[in-house]
């Protein structure tokens, strides 16, 4: 079945280290999406792609870097990690006319 | 800014009752999306819309083809598995969804 996995599904980072979360999809999708989810904020996108080796800025891109080094993976890269980037963050695959399939999210907290 | 907005931020429904939800969108959107999520957070697709209706079971979306403004969820006969948050999201650009900060559903036996 396709699918769309992240992992880890928790991570307890310190201020100012390095954390890097993954993405994989085997729905072939073209493009592929980092949100976080935050109360009152609903879902925000941080980086988007199109495809191997393209990424885009979302609305909230600043304190992260994205990588799409294959068609089924794309993963969120937080070089210096702070407590504001505590969250809970989905990736998601798309096509031009059908639905996301979403991942089951990524809990993320820096301390 | 904010390009989607829900109402209501919150239902209780009593079970058995219908009830419908809505999305406004501050530009003309080429297509919409509607979301559940569970108590355990993960969001599952309930129908994708580029115009009209679509109807599963006792959910109906509709996207206002005309000025694609706003979209609606009309939730029929609710029954307490329909608990959840129920977002929209709307594509702007390509491929580009925007979600609304969703609506927060009880449904009460």
């Amino acid at each position: 079945e396709a699918a769309v996995t992240q992992s880890p599904r928790n991570k307890v980072a310190v201020t100012g280290g390095k954390v890097t979360l993954s993405c994989n999809q085997t729905n072939n999708h073209n493009n592929m999406y980092w949100y976080r989810q935050d109360t009152g904020h609903g879902l925000r996108l941080i980086h988007y792609s199109y495809g191997a080796g393209s990424t885009e800025k979302g609305d909230i891109p600043d304190g992260y870097k994205a990588s799409r080094p294959s068609q089924e993976n794309f993963s969120l890269i937080l070089e210096l990690a702070t407590p504001s980037q505590t969250s809970v963050y989905f990736c998601a695959s798309g096509q031009q006319g059908s639905d996301y399939t979403f991942g089951s999210g990524t809990r993320l907290l820096v301390i | 800014g904010d390009q989607v907005e829900q109402s209501p931020s919150a239902l209780s429904l009593h079970e058995g009752t219908d009830s419908a939800l809505r999305c406004n969108f501050t530009t003309t959107m080429r297509s919409v999306q509607w979301f559940r999520q569970n108590s355990r957070g993960s969001l599952i697709s309930l129908f994708y819309l580029a115009s009209g209706t679509k109807e599963n079971g006792r959910l109906k979306s509709a996207f206002d083809s005309k000025e694609r403004r706003y979209s609606t969820l009309h939730i029929r006969d609710a029954q307490l598995e329909d608990s959840g948050t129920y977002f929209c999201a709307a594509e702007a650009g390509y491929q580009n969804f925007y979600f609304g900060k969703g609506t927060s559903l009880t449904v009460i036996p």
